[in-house]
Protein backbone atom coordinates (compact mmCIF):
# COMPACT_ATOMS: atom_id res chain seq x y z
CA UNK A 1 0.00 0.00 0.00
CA UNK A 2 0.97 3.92 0.11
CA UNK A 3 2.73 4.64 2.90
CA UNK A 4 5.16 7.08 3.98
CA UNK A 5 7.01 7.49 7.81
CA UNK A 6 9.07 9.51 9.04
CA UNK A 7 10.13 10.34 13.02
CA UNK A 8 8.35 12.90 14.57
CA UNK A 9 10.71 14.87 16.06
CA UNK A 10 14.01 15.96 15.74
CA UNK A 11 16.31 18.38 18.51
CA UNK A 12 19.39 20.07 17.17
CA UNK A 13 22.06 22.66 18.54
CA UNK A 14 22.16 25.84 16.49
CA UNK A 15 24.94 25.40 13.72
CA UNK A 16 24.67 21.64 13.38
CA UNK A 17 23.89 20.01 10.84
CA UNK A 18 20.10 17.75 11.00
CA UNK A 19 19.16 15.01 9.35
CA UNK A 20 15.56 14.25 8.65
CA UNK A 21 15.01 10.36 7.30
CA UNK A 22 11.56 9.10 5.21
CA UNK A 23 10.67 5.86 4.11
CA UNK A 24 8.35 5.25 1.64
CA UNK A 25 6.74 2.17 -0.17
CA UNK A 26 6.09 3.12 -4.00
CA UNK A 27 9.41 2.01 -5.62
CA UNK A 28 7.99 3.20 -8.68
CA UNK A 29 7.54 7.08 -7.76
CA UNK A 30 8.86 9.61 -10.12
CA UNK A 31 9.32 12.19 -7.57
CA UNK A 32 10.14 12.50 -4.22
CA UNK A 33 9.50 16.01 -1.93
CA UNK A 34 10.20 18.00 0.66
CA UNK A 35 8.29 20.36 2.33
CA UNK A 36 8.15 22.91 5.43
CA UNK A 37 5.70 24.23 7.48
CA UNK A 38 6.35 27.07 9.94
CA UNK A 39 3.39 27.45 12.55
CA UNK A 40 0.03 28.07 11.18
CA UNK A 41 0.91 28.41 7.37
CA UNK A 42 0.73 26.21 4.58
CA UNK A 43 3.54 23.99 3.29
CA UNK A 44 6.19 25.66 1.16
CA UNK A 45 7.83 22.99 -1.07
CA UNK A 46 11.89 23.06 -0.15
CA UNK A 47 13.22 20.71 -3.10
CA UNK A 48 12.36 17.68 -5.00
CA UNK A 49 14.39 15.12 -6.44
CA UNK A 50 13.97 12.74 -9.40
CA UNK A 51 13.86 9.35 -8.72
CA UNK A 52 16.73 8.63 -10.96
CA UNK A 53 19.60 10.83 -9.10
CA UNK A 54 20.79 9.61 -5.76
CA UNK A 55 21.69 13.30 -4.26
CA UNK A 56 20.40 16.30 -4.96
CA UNK A 57 22.01 19.28 -3.34
CA UNK A 58 20.79 23.15 -3.11
CA UNK A 59 22.45 26.05 -0.68
CA UNK A 60 22.14 24.08 2.66
CA UNK A 61 19.98 21.67 2.29
CA UNK A 62 21.20 18.37 0.33
CA UNK A 63 18.66 15.40 -0.90
CA UNK A 64 20.11 11.99 -0.32
CA UNK A 65 17.70 8.87 -2.32
CA UNK A 66 18.40 5.54 -1.56
CA UNK A 67 15.99 3.47 -3.78
CA UNK A 68 17.15 -0.23 -2.79
CA UNK A 69 16.37 0.97 0.20
CA UNK A 70 13.44 3.66 -0.50
CA UNK A 71 14.98 5.42 2.29
CA UNK A 72 15.12 9.40 1.51
CA UNK A 73 16.99 11.86 3.51
CA UNK A 74 16.97 15.68 4.32
CA UNK A 75 20.42 17.36 5.60
CA UNK A 76 20.56 20.57 6.63
CA UNK A 77 23.76 22.65 6.89
CA UNK A 78 23.89 24.86 9.87
CA UNK A 79 20.92 24.50 11.05
CA UNK A 80 19.57 27.98 12.40
CA UNK A 81 16.70 28.79 14.48
CA UNK A 82 14.55 29.93 11.56
CA UNK A 83 15.01 26.28 10.23
CA UNK A 84 12.74 25.37 13.29
CA UNK A 85 9.38 23.83 11.47
CA UNK A 86 7.62 20.59 10.59
CA UNK A 87 8.99 18.77 7.62
CA UNK A 88 7.13 16.78 5.45
CA UNK A 89 8.55 14.23 3.20
CA UNK A 90 6.28 13.15 0.39
CA UNK A 91 6.51 10.86 -2.58
CA UNK A 92 4.39 11.06 -5.68
CA UNK A 93 1.57 7.98 -6.65
CA UNK A 94 2.48 6.08 -9.70
CA UNK A 95 -1.40 5.19 -9.79
CA UNK A 96 -3.79 7.85 -11.27
CA UNK A 97 -3.58 11.22 -11.28
CA UNK A 98 -1.09 13.68 -9.76
CA UNK A 99 -0.98 12.27 -6.60
CA UNK A 100 1.44 13.00 -3.41
CA UNK A 101 1.38 10.80 -0.38
CA UNK A 102 2.86 12.74 2.61
CA UNK A 103 4.57 11.37 5.83
CA UNK A 104 3.23 12.62 8.97
CA UNK A 105 5.62 15.08 9.42
CA UNK A 106 9.17 15.61 11.67
CA UNK A 107 8.83 18.54 14.37
CA UNK A 108 12.85 20.09 13.90
CA UNK A 109 13.60 21.86 16.71
CA UNK A 110 16.48 24.36 16.85
CA UNK A 111 18.59 24.97 20.07
CA UNK A 112 20.63 27.39 21.69
CA UNK B 1 2.67 37.00 -8.73
CA UNK B 2 0.66 33.94 -8.84
CA UNK B 3 -0.34 31.94 -6.23
CA UNK B 4 -3.24 30.11 -4.19
CA UNK B 5 -4.81 32.04 -1.33
CA UNK B 6 -7.55 30.95 0.97
CA UNK B 7 -9.80 33.14 3.31
CA UNK B 8 -10.85 33.15 5.95
CA UNK B 9 -7.68 32.71 7.56
CA UNK B 10 -9.71 32.01 11.09
CA UNK B 11 -13.23 30.79 10.99
CA UNK B 12 -15.81 29.60 13.51
CA UNK B 13 -19.02 27.61 13.42
CA UNK B 14 -21.45 26.80 15.10
CA UNK B 15 -22.92 23.21 15.88
CA UNK B 16 -25.32 22.53 13.45
CA UNK B 17 -24.21 25.13 10.88
CA UNK B 18 -22.43 24.69 7.15
CA UNK B 19 -19.74 26.81 6.38
CA UNK B 20 -17.60 27.23 3.84
CA UNK B 21 -14.02 28.00 3.11
CA UNK B 22 -12.79 29.48 0.00
CA UNK B 23 -9.82 28.38 -2.21
CA UNK B 24 -8.68 30.63 -5.30
CA UNK B 25 -5.70 30.32 -7.69
CA UNK B 26 -4.21 31.82 -10.31
CA UNK B 27 -1.14 29.79 -11.27
CA UNK B 28 -3.51 28.13 -14.30
CA UNK B 29 -3.01 24.38 -12.08
CA UNK B 30 -5.38 22.17 -13.92
CA UNK B 31 -5.53 20.06 -10.19
CA UNK B 32 -7.02 21.41 -6.79
CA UNK B 33 -6.76 19.40 -3.30
CA UNK B 34 -8.15 20.06 0.13
CA UNK B 35 -6.49 18.76 3.34
CA UNK B 36 -7.47 18.26 6.57
CA UNK B 37 -4.47 18.72 9.27
CA UNK B 38 -5.05 17.94 12.83
CA UNK B 39 -2.40 18.80 15.61
CA UNK B 40 0.44 16.74 15.44
CA UNK B 41 -0.83 14.90 12.68
CA UNK B 42 -0.34 14.84 9.22
CA UNK B 43 -2.01 15.87 6.08
CA UNK B 44 -5.32 13.36 5.47
CA UNK B 45 -6.65 14.22 1.83
CA UNK B 46 -10.73 15.15 1.65
CA UNK B 47 -11.55 16.35 -1.92
CA UNK B 48 -9.76 16.37 -5.21
CA UNK B 49 -10.38 18.16 -8.63
CA UNK B 50 -8.03 17.33 -11.75
CA UNK B 51 -10.39 19.39 -14.28
CA UNK B 52 -13.45 21.74 -13.74
CA UNK B 53 -16.69 20.19 -13.37
CA UNK B 54 -15.09 16.97 -12.15
CA UNK B 55 -14.09 16.31 -8.43
CA UNK B 56 -13.52 12.94 -6.31
CA UNK B 57 -13.23 11.45 -3.07
CA UNK B 58 -10.49 11.47 -0.86
CA UNK B 59 -9.96 9.66 2.81
CA UNK B 60 -11.91 11.26 4.99
CA UNK B 61 -14.78 12.80 2.52
CA UNK B 62 -17.49 12.30 4.32
CA UNK B 63 -19.31 15.48 5.94
CA UNK B 64 -17.78 17.64 3.43
CA UNK B 65 -19.11 19.13 -0.09
CA UNK B 66 -17.13 20.84 -3.15
CA UNK B 67 -17.49 22.46 -6.37
CA UNK B 68 -15.41 22.93 -8.96
CA UNK B 69 -17.46 25.40 -11.13
CA UNK B 70 -14.22 27.85 -12.44
CA UNK B 71 -10.87 26.30 -12.82
CA UNK B 72 -9.22 28.88 -10.62
CA UNK B 73 -11.77 27.95 -7.28
CA UNK B 74 -12.65 24.99 -5.57
CA UNK B 75 -14.40 26.09 -2.52
CA UNK B 76 -14.59 23.62 0.64
CA UNK B 77 -17.98 23.27 2.47
CA UNK B 78 -17.98 21.89 5.68
CA UNK B 79 -21.40 20.55 6.68
CA UNK B 80 -23.22 19.41 9.96
CA UNK B 81 -22.44 15.99 9.64
CA UNK B 82 -19.25 16.40 10.25
CA UNK B 83 -18.72 15.76 13.52
CA UNK B 84 -15.55 16.91 14.22
CA UNK B 85 -14.78 19.70 11.88
CA UNK B 86 -12.40 22.15 14.17
CA UNK B 87 -9.05 21.65 12.09
CA UNK B 88 -6.93 23.37 9.83
CA UNK B 89 -7.64 22.94 6.37
CA UNK B 90 -5.06 23.49 3.27
CA UNK B 91 -6.11 23.91 -0.24
CA UNK B 92 -3.26 23.39 -2.75
CA UNK B 93 -3.12 22.85 -6.62
CA UNK B 94 -0.83 21.20 -9.47
CA UNK B 95 -0.05 21.41 -12.83
CA UNK B 96 -1.39 18.07 -14.76
CA UNK B 97 1.73 15.73 -15.53
CA UNK B 98 4.96 17.86 -14.14
CA UNK B 99 6.80 17.18 -11.42
CA UNK B 100 6.38 20.55 -9.70
CA UNK B 101 4.75 19.54 -6.22
CA UNK B 102 2.02 20.96 -5.03
CA UNK B 103 1.26 24.69 -4.34
CA UNK B 104 -0.34 25.32 -0.82
CA UNK B 105 -2.44 27.88 0.40
CA UNK B 106 -1.94 29.50 3.85
CA UNK B 107 -4.61 28.03 5.26
CA UNK B 108 -8.02 28.33 7.29
CA UNK B 109 -8.26 27.01 11.00
CA UNK B 110 -11.83 26.00 11.96
CA UNK B 111 -12.91 26.39 15.30
CA UNK B 112 -16.35 25.25 16.34
CA UNK B 113 -17.92 27.06 19.30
Amino acid sequence: GEDVEQSLFLSVREGDSSVINCTYTDSSSTYLYWYKQEPGAGLQLLTYIFSNMDMKQDQRLTVLLNKKDKHLSLRIADTQTGDSAIYFCAESFSGGYNKLIFGAGTRLAVHP
Amino acid sequence: DGGITQSPKYLFRKEGQNVTLSCEQNLNHDAMYWYRQDPGQGLRLIYYSQIVNDFQKGDIAEGYSVSREKKESFPLTVTSAQKNPTAFYLCASSKAGTGDGYTFGSGTRLTVV
